[in-house]
């Protein structure tokens, strides 16, 4: 069965510096996600993209973080100068195309940013 | 604005017993909803969903769901729970007349523990 792939699964960073989080969606897809979910606080929306660009983005999604698909395969969240407040697990997320609200997102398993 | 709460942070049932996870959820629109499934280190892994049509929907593992519109909720269900079943389940909905198709607002997450 296809999955969704992340990487690093765990990193740890000093407060103030850029993180780079990886994430290989299933090749077929045509939409991608980012979402997180802090130590016991509900999952939350960052992010979407579809087409190459952001197609809409949560409050949570300010300057500080950018995302990016380089190239075919690879979508890519980064968060510059990071705060202690971003430790939390990043869940990367893909769905087929189509205009119907029904797709099914497949996710990651996560990965698990820690800031000291 | 859309929520999804789920009152129990943990729910405990012996194997062999019926097993009942709840949801309620808040939207504008009609509500599409989803149940995820999330085993140690692994993604959220899809189980069910409702979008219209019948208010019982069945999925994957012999879980099944009830959507009851008058009373907002969503409860996943079980009729035999077995040991392996234990995992973090997380609902989820989103607003047919959503902006995004990825966009899902998650509850909390309840821990179900099957004990032998």
């Amino acid at each position: 069965e296809p999955e969704v792939t992340q990487t690093p699964s765990h990193q740890v960073t000093q407060m103030g510096q850029e993180v780079i989080l990886r994430c290989v969606p299933i090749s077929n897809h045509l939409y991608f996600y980012w979402y997180r979910q802090i130590l016991g606080q509900k999952v939350e929306f960052l992010v979407s993209f579809y087409n190459n660009e952001i197609s809409e983005k949560s409050e949570i999604f300010d300057d500080q973080f950018s995302v990016e698909r380089p190239d075919g395969s690879n979508f890519t969240l980064k968060i510059r100068s990071t705060k202690l407040e971003d430790s939390a697990m990043y869940f990367c997320a893909s769905s087929p195309g189509g205009t119907t609200g029904a797709n099914v997102l497949t996710f990651g398993a996560g990965s698990r940013l820690t800031v000291l | 604005a859309q929520s999804v709460a789920q009152p129990e942070d943990q729910v405990n049932v012996a194997e062999g017993n019926p097993l009942t996870v709840k949801c309620t959820y808040s939207v504008s629109g009609n509500p599409y909803l989803f149940w995820y499934v999330q085993y140690p280190n692994r993604g959220l892994q899809f189980l069910l969903k409702y979008i219209t049509g019948d208010n019982l929907v069945k999925g994957s593992y012999g879980f099944e769901a009830e959507f009851n519109k008058s009373q907002t909720s969503f409860h996943l269900k079980k009729p035999s729970a077995l040991v392996s079943d234990s995992a973090l389940y997380f609902c989820a909905v989103r607003d047919s007349r959503g902006s995004t198709l990825g966009r899902l607002y998650f509850g909390r997450g309840t821990q179900l523990t099957v004990w032998p």
